[in-house]
Order: C-alpha cells, then structure tokens, then sequence
C-alpha cells in the first residue's frame, strides 16, 4: 500500500524567512513525487515533481524539494517565503495525497 | 488547451436528490481522476479510470456513489439519493502517459441541505 504523511497540518512562518515542509512517502514500488499547491478557494498547481534523476529537484515560485530514499522523504523548501506563499500545499506519491500543510506567512 | 472542464462550478441540493457531477478531461489524455476534499478528511481519490476503464474504486463513499466514462472525453460522477455528509469539493482531473503529472479542474462545490 502507499501513503504520504505530511508531518505538519500548519506552519506559521514570517515574510522573508526560509520554510521547510516535510514530507514520507511508504511504497514497495517505483516512485513517482509531486507537490501540489492549493490557493484559497482555487483547484491545485503543481509545484514541481520527482520521476527519477537528480534528487534536487526545483520547481516554480523558487521552491525545490529534495528526493531521499534513505529516509524516505520528500521535503519542500524555500529559502525566503513571501505573503502571496500563503497557501495549503499537498505531498503525493502517484495519486495519493498527503493530509496536505497550510503554510500561513506573517508580514 | 482548455484545461481540465468540470460542471457545475457550485451545486446546491436536498438531501435524497439526485447529483452529476460533470467532467471533460484535457484531450489526448488515457488517466482521469475524481477527487473529494472536506475539511475532515482532506483530499481523498474516489476512482480513476484509465482508457475509460474503471481501474480503482476502493475510494468510493458506498453504493450512493457511481462513476462512469462512456468515452475519453466524458466523465460524470453521480450521488443517488445524496446526503448533507456528501457536502465538499469535488475535482476531476486528468493524466497522459508522458510525465504522471495530474492536471485539475476548478472543482465542483456541492452542498448537500
């Protein structure tokens, strides 16, 4: 069976500082690694995927996820968030969602 | 490309109506999907269909709920009768073989009264 387990349900963060959603996938098979963002009251942009390749993997807006196998996990940073961030953002394995993490950013 | 179409944006119904939720994937793509999102359980998969062919429906609520595919360009999801607990986002989206990404509708808000 597969799942995604988004560790965070919120992350309160200020403009300009650097944020970090994290992020484990379990599967016995091939894997296949998307962020998904959510704006309020809008459907779902993807942010940037993991197929195979390089583990850094960058996406739009500046943000970039690194692919760990070892661990498992597919976390999402940005160095430096701004308000317009402000969203709920969704880990998936395939076509399975994470319980996705609202990233809330303070002026 | 218009992108993934669904209709009606916003339904608003009774409790034991019946509902259809329509849906038109991106041309040229073999995967569509139908998505629920609730507050309570976040975003769940309900079925997805691959070349019209049902492939997973574990995520099916219970028997109220059915989806078909009559051809790659139509996909309806129906609720019969339909209860206030069905109330949520529903999204339909859709993949080609080519790079697994999923492309999203705008959803359909549904309450349920």
């Amino acid at each position: 069976a597969q799942s995604v387990t988004q560790l965070d349900s919120q992350v309160p963060v200020f403009e300009e500082a650097p944020v970090e959603l994290r992020c484990n996938y379990s599967s016995s098979v091939s894997v296949y690694l998307f962020w998904y963002v959510q704006y309020p009251n809008q459907g779902l942009q993807l942010l940037l995927k993991y197929l195979s390749g390089s583990t850094l993997v960058k996406g739009i807006n500046g943000f970039e996820a690194e692919f760990n196998k070892s661990q498992t996990s597919f976390h999402l940073r940005k160095p430096s968030v701004h308000i317009s961030d402000t969203a709920e953002y969704f880990c998936v394995n395939k076509f399975y969602f994470g319980s996705g993490t609202k990233l809330n950013v303070k002026p | 490309d218009a992108g993934v179409i669904q209709s009606p944006r916003h339904e608003v119904t009774e409790m034991g109506q019946e509902v259809t939720l329509r849906c038109k994937p991106i041309s040229g793509h073999d995967y569509l999907f139908w998505y629920r999102q609730t507050m309570m359980r976040g975003l769940e998969l309900l079925i997805y269909f691959n070349n019209n062919v049902p492939i997973d429906d574990s995520g099916m609520p219970e028997d109220r709920f059915s989806a078909k595919m009559p051809n790659a360009s139509f996909s309806t999801l129906k609720i019969q009768p339909s209860e206030p607990r069905d109330s949520a986002v529903y999204f339909c989206a859709s993949r080609g073989q080519e790079n697994n990404e999923q492309f999203f509708g705008p959803g359909t808000r549904l309450t349920v009264l």
